[in-house]
């Protein structure tokens, strides 16, 4: 079984700048988490999705953050512009179902900001 | 709101001797579940150990086993005969057994000790 796909694996950008990280969740999993990881501190949620709706987005800052998943498969994660506080390991997960444990996570992407 | 401390930013342990991990956590719910999750140098989260509320009985997996004291709301994870591979940032973890209708799985993370593990 292939596991999360997530890339790039590292980023750095000036702030103000735009990027954009990608998630590929394991084959059939309907539910997809991304979760922000700043250095030193455990993981927050920032978006879960539902097949291609979305379930939580309550900690997600959108003023800058978008998040979508249009098919239910894969999913982008955007910042634009990015604040060097933004500087932080990006985790996607996904589950087979809303409540269903473990969740099985990516690599991450790591980005700096500058 | 659930929080989640981790108290040891940082563990040293011997290869082959046994450490303790601790975590304590904050909630009004009496169902609730509380994890364990490993994560090496590659950052991938990895599940190490699950605990559900509602068991009395300590969870195991292998050289892995925690101490979940409901009461105290304490959850140690104890990892015997360490090995070099068991070196990460470990991750104590909380998450509502009933957390309504759109919360599915949202985990509430401490923030992380280093277990360092001497040859």
């Amino acid at each position: 079984e292939a596991g999360v796909a997530q890339s790039p694996r590292y980023k750095i950008i000036e702030k103000r700048q735009s990027v954009a990280f990608w998630c590929n969740p394991i084959s059939g999993h309907a539910t997809l988490y991304w979760y922000q990881q700043i250095l030193g501190q455990g993981p927050k949620l920032l978006i879960q999705f539902q097949n291609n709706g979305v379930v939580d987005d309550s900690q997600l800052p959108k003023d800058r953050f978008s998040a979508e998943r249009l098919k239910g498969v894969d999913s982008t994660l955007k910042i634009q512009p990015a604040k060097l506080e933004d500087s932080a390991v990006y985790l996607c997960a996904s589950s087979p179902a809303l409540s269903t444990h473990p969740l099985h996570f990516g690599n991450g992407t790591r980005l700096t900001v500058t | 709101a659930q929080t989640v401390t981790q108290s040891q930013p940082e563990m040293s342990v011997q290869e082959a001797e046994t450490v303790t991990l601790s975590c304590t956590y904050d909630t009004s719910e009496s169902d609730y579940y509380l994890f364990w999750y490993k994560q090496p140098p590659s950052r991938q989260m990895i599940l190490v150990i699950r605990q559900e509320a509602y068991k009395q009985q300590n969870a195991t997996e292998n050289r892995f086993s925690v101490n979940f004291q409901k009461a105290a709301k304490s959850f140690s994870l104890k990892i015997s005969d360490s090995q070099l591979g068991d070196a990460a940032m470990y991750f104590c973890a909380y998450r509502s057994a009933f957390p309504g209708l759109n919360a599915g799985n949202m985990l509430t993370f401490g923030g992380g000790t280093r277990l360092m593990v001497k040859p």
